[in-house]
């Protein structure tokens, strides 16, 4: 059994530009959610995505977005990049219910 | 959601038992308490969960007092690999399908 895993661990991109970042859930794990971590702070929830739909949002704006496919694996798109963006982004896996989400190493974003 | 207060940091030695405490004075009724545990650059991973009295694992035990109002994440015998950050999380106990609310949490620095 695999776990979570992302990709690309490190990325540097300047503002106004778009990102996409990529994850796949744990093996039999139909929901997938987006965390941002700060420096110094907790992972902060972007969305959640089951079963292709989102299911759930915190307070990001429009331009973050995101996708769920088929088989579970799921991407962020961030359009118009601003400094403030720059952080830990981290994808979790899970079953819709008791069990936890299980959180991949995640994406070091940096925006010059 | 129940808010969280736990202390910023905390330093210990090898061998010795950590206990960190979390306040929840607004917990509901259907709350669980929830411990993750992060190491730098690597996702939150799932420590213990629990609703009253004592929960334990082969890695922590996790103390609940009548009330409900705090709970203690107890290390025994923490060693350098426990050096960490620690967050304390109060919700329902279907952590799958619900945004996880993380606060700052409590940096354990485990010293030789």
């Amino acid at each position: 059994e695999t776990g979570v895993t992302q990709s690309p661990t490190h990325l540097i991109k300047t503002r106004g530009q778009q990102v996409t970042l990529r994850c796949s859930s744990q093996s039999g794990h139909n929901t997938v959610s987006w965390y941002q971590q700060a420096l110094g702070q907790g992972p902060q929830f972007i969305f959640q995505y089951y079963r292709e739909e989102e299911n759930g949002r915190g307070n990001f704006p429009p331009r973050f977005s995101g996708l769920q496919f088929p088989n579970y694996s799921s991407e962020l798109n961030v359009n118009a990049l601003e400094l403030d963006d720059s952080a830990l982004y981290l994808c979790a896996s899970s079953h819709q219910g008791p069990d936890t989400q299980y959180f991949g190493p995640g994406t070091r974003l940096t925006v010059l | 959601l129940a808010k969280t207060t736990q202390p910023i940091s905390m330093d210990s030695y090898e061998g010795q038992e950590v206990n960190i405490t979390c306040s929840h004075n607004n917990i509901a009724t259907n709350d669980y308490i929830t411990w993750y545990q992060q190491f730098p650059s690597q996702g939150p991973r799932f420590i213990i969960q629990g609703y009253k009295t004592k929960v334990t694992n082969e890695v922590a035990s996790l103390f609940i007092p009548a009330d409900r109002k705090s709970s203690t994440l107890s290390l025994p015998r923490v060693s350098l690999s426990d050096t960490a950050v620690y967050y304390c999380l109060v919700g329902p106990r279907d952590t799958g399908r619900r945004a996880l609310t993380f606060g700052s949490g409590t940096r354990l620095q485990v010293q030789p």
